[in-house]
């Protein structure tokens, strides 16, 4: 069963627009974590927020955690091409297990 | 420091058959946790292994089972394929607690036929 649900399914905006995906998780965490997943490869992990932090930024990204509605975003600003993508939220309900939502599909058109 | 990798990166298999995918997590990390990932059911979680031990396990039959070896190297062993196995298998490895940054392989993708 998935744990986080991301929105929307998929987004496709210009380069150098502003993407914003969110997602929705159901039971209390430690820490929620975005990825990147390029085309049916790896995971790469972009960004991980603790349950105490409320924003936290990595370069162009953005991410905020809102506890009491269980609910998460990432925002990448001044998007280009080479972030067109799918964006997984994942929490970890306990231990090292992680659950993922089902992911947006980012595209950047040039 | 070299990323966590995944042999084999590609996989034909027929139904019946068993396979076998190995990980090696990265440098000093003991924790290789596996991944299956198909376009319906998403990203679901195998199972866990820290020191050569299973910590936890997902919701997958008896005939996916895994194992790590002494210097934190993890192979997973999937028996009797059935058409739906037919995934990319994700590794991943942490340092070794709870809530870390996990890093994932590349992945092996597997078709059975």
């Amino acid at each position: 069963s998935q744990q986080g649900e991301e929105d929307p399914q998929a987004l496709s905006i210009q380069e150098g627009e502003n993407a914003t995906m969110n997602c929705s998780y159901k039971t209390s965490i430690n820490n929620l974590q975005w990825y990147r997943q390029n085309s049916g490869r790896g995971l790469v992990h972009l960004i991980l927020i603790r349950s105490n932090e409320r924003e936290k930024h990595s370069g162009r990204l953005r991410v905020t955690l809102d506890t009491s509605k269980k609910s998460s975003s990432l925002l990448i600003t001044a998007s280009r091409a080479a972030d067109t993508a799918s964006y997984f939220c994942a929490t970890a309900p306990y231990g090292n297990k992680l659950v993922f939502g089902a992911g947006t599909i980012l595209r950047v058109k040039s | 420091k070299a990323g966590v990798t995944q042999t084999p990166r590609y996989l034909i298999k027929t139904r019946g058959q068993q396979v076998t995918l190995s990980c090696s997590p990265i440098s000093g990390h003991r924790s290789v946790s596996w991944y299956q990932q198909t376009p319906g059911q998403g990203l679901q979680f195998l199972f866990e292994y820290f020191s050569e031990t299973q910590r936890n396990k997902g919701n997958f039959p008896g005939r996916f089972s895994g194992r790590q070896f002494s210097n934190s190297r993890s192979e997973m062993n999937v028996s009797t394929l059935e058409l739906g196995d037919s995934a990319l298998y994700l590794c991943a490895s942490s340092l070794s607690g709870e809530g870390e940054t996990q890093y994932f392989g590349p992945g092996t993708r597997l078709l059975v036929l």
